[in-house]
């Protein structure tokens, strides 16, 4: 089975932090992806890579930056975190193995005070 | 421009009744559809999928219906149980551009015992 692996379920950081998430896949998948998700705004694409030091920016890709070093591996950074990112923060994955079909993590509760 | 959007935030039925969940789509060029289910707390799961050039597709227990015609996708559930109450999502994506999903908003399916 797929498996994607997000390092924090829970988290609270105060206004100003440097807040870093932290997803891996087990999949050898070429593409990652960071959604945040929102009551009544369902879930909304930040950024995503589809290779090592690869990336594009998604919808919302403000406040945010991300960091793919290695292909399993991808970080999404808050440079500066603000009461207004305080979200459920979920990682995906993609690849030729799984077609189109887009794995997620259990995802990341950040709170933001 | 592009959207995928439910028809009904709340869908409530009885435990062993069929569900029906339906998610419109605007964007004609979308070729790749994907139902995921979240439950509380916990990320989306891949539940089903459908390419452009199919108008049906089976799984266990769940049917995936596509009408391009009108650009609206269907989940039915058979035999609906109380596991299956959760959140639905839709997503789409496009034959070009980038790789990523866009999701509506989601349809909350409550099993009545």
């Amino acid at each position: 089975d797929v498996k994607v692996t997000q390092s924090s379920r829970y988290l609270v950081k105060r206004t100003g932090e440097k807040v870093f998430l932290e997803c891996v896949q087990d999949m050898d998948h070429e593409n990652m992806f960071w959604y945040r998700q929102d009551p009544g705004l369902g879930l909304r694409l930040i950024y995503f890579s589809y290779d090592v030091k690869m990336k594009e920016k998604g919808d919302i890709p403000e406040g945010y930056s991300v960091s793919r070093e290695k292909k399993e591996r991808f970080s999404l950074i808050l440079e500066s975190a603000s009461t207004n990112q305080t979200s459920m923060y979920l990682c995906a994955s993609s690849g030729p193995v799984s077609g189109n079909t887009i794995y997620f993590g259990e995802g990341s509760w950040l709170t933001v005070v | 421009g592009e959207s995928v959007g439910l028809h009904l935030p709340t869908l409530s039925v009885q435990e062993g009744d069929n569900s029906i969940i339906n998610c419109a789509y605007s964007n004609s060029a979308s070729d790749y559809f994907i139902w995921y289910k979240q439950e509380s707390g916990k990320g989306p799961q891949f539940i089903i999928d459908i390419r452009s050039n199919m108008d049906k597709r089976q799984g266990q227990r769940v049917t995936v219906l596509l009408n391009k015609t009108v650009k609206h996708l269907s989940l039915q559930i058979a035999a609906t149980q109380p596991g299956d109450s959760a959140v639905y999502f839709c997503a789409e994506k496009l034959h070009t551009g980038r790789r990523a999903l866009t999701f509506g908003s989601g349809t909350r399916l409550q099993v009545q015992p």
